[in-house]
């Protein structure tokens, strides 16, 4: 199994939809959770961080972490167009702090207008 | 304005020529990391640093060598490449604490090795 295991997708939806994008793992210890949103032909930028379990939100995103099911999601509210871009989930494992991040393998959206 | 930049952007070499590709920041920050990107494998972490002259191995290490000399450079050093080198690979800059993560990923360096 691996550490991180996110859906690849594609996901298609209609703009104003909710988004709900998941990741599981196995790696208990995991402490710092990421989400990240990386645009065709440019460099992931971060878009969440959360620490433990717990919800956090900024403007339309949310994230969530349930260390209890080994589970994270990324909410996003009222999506637009520009939202279309691949998101990837990231967390480190115990030994290490941001410089060691183990990544899923990123879902691409489309959000249609 | 925060920034990571890599050169060369674009690269098509052959097999067993030496390349380096250049990374600096200008946010004075500690950690940075190399990665590189393939389809269906995702983001996959080749070194990484903690502060100048403390390097350690990410996931992906082979064929690979970094030196951390000044805080704002991490060159990526590809001493004999090879075709399963050929990727897409990205340079990044992170500051951990006071409760905050900032980190900021490079342009992305694309790379063919023939």
């Amino acid at each position: 199994q691996k550490e991180v295991e996110q859906d690849p997708g594609p996901l298609s939806v209609p703009e104003g939809a909710i988004v709900s994008l998941n990741c599981t793992y196995s790696n208990s210890a995991f402490q710092y959770f990421m989400w990240y949103r990386q645009y065709s032909r440019k460099g992931p930028e971060l878009l969440m961080y959360t620490y433990s379990s717990g919800n956090k939100e900024d403007g339309r995103f949310t994230a969530q972490v349930d260390k209890s099911s080994k589970y994270i999601s990324l909410f996003i509210r009222d999506s637009q167009p520009s939202d279309s871009a691949t998101y990837l989930c990231a967390m480190t494992p115990p030994q290490g702090g941001s410089e060691k991040l183990v990544f899923g393998k990123g879902m691409k959206l489309t959000v249609n207008p | 304005e925060a920034q990571v930049t890599q050169n060369p952007r674009y690269l098509i070499t052959v097999t067993g020529k030496k390349l380096t590709v250049t990374c600096s920041q200008n946010m004075n920050h500690e950690y940075m990391s190399w990665y590189r990107q393939d389809p269906g494998l995702g983001l996959r972490q080749i070194y990484y640093s903690m502060n100048v002259e403390v390097t350690d191995k990410g996931d992906v290490p082979e064929g690979y060598k970094v030196s951390r000399k000044e805080k704002r450079n991490f060159p990526l050093i590809l001493e004999s490449p090879s075709p399963n080198q050929t990727s897409l690979y990205f340079c990044a800059s992170s500051f951990l604490g006071q409760g905050q993560e900032t980190q900021y990923f490079g342009p992305g360096t694309r790379l063919l090795v023939l």
